[in-house]
């Protein structure tokens, strides 16, 4: 059971590319979510979506676009990359019921030059 | 979300219990209290969680006191693979749709 899955592991992004974050998950989970960790830092709640088709605004979504087409996979889009960008990403999902548990990936080290 | 608050820093003897501190004094009756850490170049890991009884899975238990103002978490033979910082965090979540907010954690260092 591989659990929530983030690729790629690193990457040197110079200012202005874009580039798509992957997150899949095969626990069947509802629940997904894009954390940024800036070093040093707690979590920071980019999006979150509820099911396939619905995506929703985070604390930190500005710069960043999602999108949700299956239960499994669970892309973050960066669309001009900025130097304010660079952080570690962290994808992760739960199931529906109460108080479930939050599972992570290992995580995106992003750096923006 | 209750405010916690934990020491900085703790170091534990490999073989060892290790009992990390959690203050939550202003937590409300429907917040529970969870743990989690992340290891070093990891992503977080969920260890426990309860709401005011003890609590004991295959990671570690909690002890919750019985105002609930704050908890313990107890690793009961530390490894070195339990290295990493501990967070200590009170949700309000009927629901499993909750955003986690971590704060600066307890690094635990276990040491040979």
């Amino acid at each position: 059971n591989a659990g929530v899955t983030q690729t790629p592991k690193f990457r040197i992004l110079k200012i202005g590319q874009s580039m798509t974050l992957q997150c899949t998950q095969d626990m069947n989970h509802n629940y997904m979510y894009w954390y940024r960790q800036d070093p040093g830092m707690g979590l920071k709640l980019i999006y979150y979506s509820v099911g396939a088709g619905i995506t929703d605004k985070g604390e930190v979504p500005n710069g960043y676009n999602v999108s949700r087409s299956t239960t499994e996979d669970f892309p973050l889009r960066l669309e001009l990359a900025a130097p304010s960008q660079t952080s570690v990403y962290f994808c992760a999902s739960t199931r529906p019921g109460e108080y479930q548990p939050q599972h992570f990936g290992d995580g995106t080290r992003l750096s923006i030059l | 979300d209750a405010k916690t608050t934990q020491p900085t820093s703790m170091d534990c003897a490999e073989g060892r219990a290790a009992n990390l501190p959690c203050n939550h004094s202003t937590i409300s009756g429907n917040e529970y209290v969870y743990w989690y850490r992340q290891i070093h170049s990891q992503g977080p890991q969920y260890i426990i969680h309860g709401l005011k009884n003890n609590e004991t899975n295959e990671m570690a238990s909690l002890i919750i006191t019985e105002d609930r103002k704050s908890s313990t978490l107890i690793l009961p033979h530390a490894t070195l693979r339990d290295t990493a910082v501990y967070y200590c965090i009170a949700i309000n979540s009927g629901g499993s749709n909750y955003k986690l907010t971590f704060g600066k954690g307890t690094l635990l260092t276990v040491n040979p």
